[in-house]
């Protein structure tokens, strides 16, 4: 089975720095995997996903994730915050078990950004 | 449009009893999932339906029934609530079982059991 580690539970960093939050996951065959964010009091959103391609994959608001095999790992960093993106962060990879997707996430990282 | 909404938002009960949260999504998806977050934010899936079929199930006690009255609809039973279920739930839904799909959350329900 697949699981996936997020090595940092909290990251406090200044507004307008930069930020890394660290992802591994359990090797396999075939890897699909996801960032989702959780603003406070509200269901997950997807940020990015990796599924093949291109290693580098962005999201819409800035931020972007690696797929580095060797490492097993699927960091996720953005070059300059906004107070807007204090949340919680998960990792998560995808597996497909008996005709079915199943995510397994990591345990997260809150992110607070402050001023 | 609320993509994917739970019923109710807070729910707030006694040991023993039996309660259920209600699950809806207007994505046209033909897959839902239940998932139960802690109080510690691990999120942890408990099942997955396809066409109102149950196609996982994580060694969830049997006091939990999901229900799915149709490919729009799942819904969650528990009976004889315990203190340890007092937990975030979160129902998701996506198009087709595919490991690359894109799950799409609820809102999320709090349940606090006293």
């Amino acid at each position: 089975a697949q699981s996936v580690t997020q090595l940092d539970s909290q990251v406090p960093v200044f507004e307008e720095a930069p930020v890394e939050l660290r992802c591994n996951y359990s090797s396999s065959v075939s890897v699909y995997l996801f960032w989702y964010v959780q603003y406070p009091n509200q269901g997950l959103q997807l940020l990015l996903k990796y599924l093949s391609g291109s290693t580098l994959v962005e999201s819409i608001n800035g931020f972007e994730a690696e797929f580095n095999k060797s490492q097993t790992s699927f960091h996720l960093r953005k070059p300059s915050v906004h107070i807007s993106d204090t949340a919680e962060y998960f990792c998560a990879v995808s597996e497909g078990i008996q005709g079915a997707q199943k995510l397994v996430f990591g345990q997260g990282t809150r992110l607070t950004i402050n001023p | 449009d609320t993509a994917v909404s739970q019923t109710p938002k807070y729910l707030v009960t006694q040991m023993g009893n039996d309660k259920s949260i209600k699950c809806e999504q207007n994505l046209g998806h033909d897959t839902m999932y239940w998932y139960k977050q802690d109080s510690k934010k691990f999120l942890k899936i408990m099942f997955s339906y396809n066409n109102k079929e149950l196609i996982i199930n994580e060694t969830v006690p049997n006091r939990f029934s999901p229900k799915s009255p149709d490919k729009a609809h799942l819904n969650l039973h528990i009976n004889s609530l315990e203190l340890g279920d007092s937990a975030v739930y979160f129902c998701a839904s996506s198009q087709g079982t595919g490991p690359r799909n894109e799950q799409f959350f609820g809102p999320g329900t709090r349940l606090t059991v006293l």
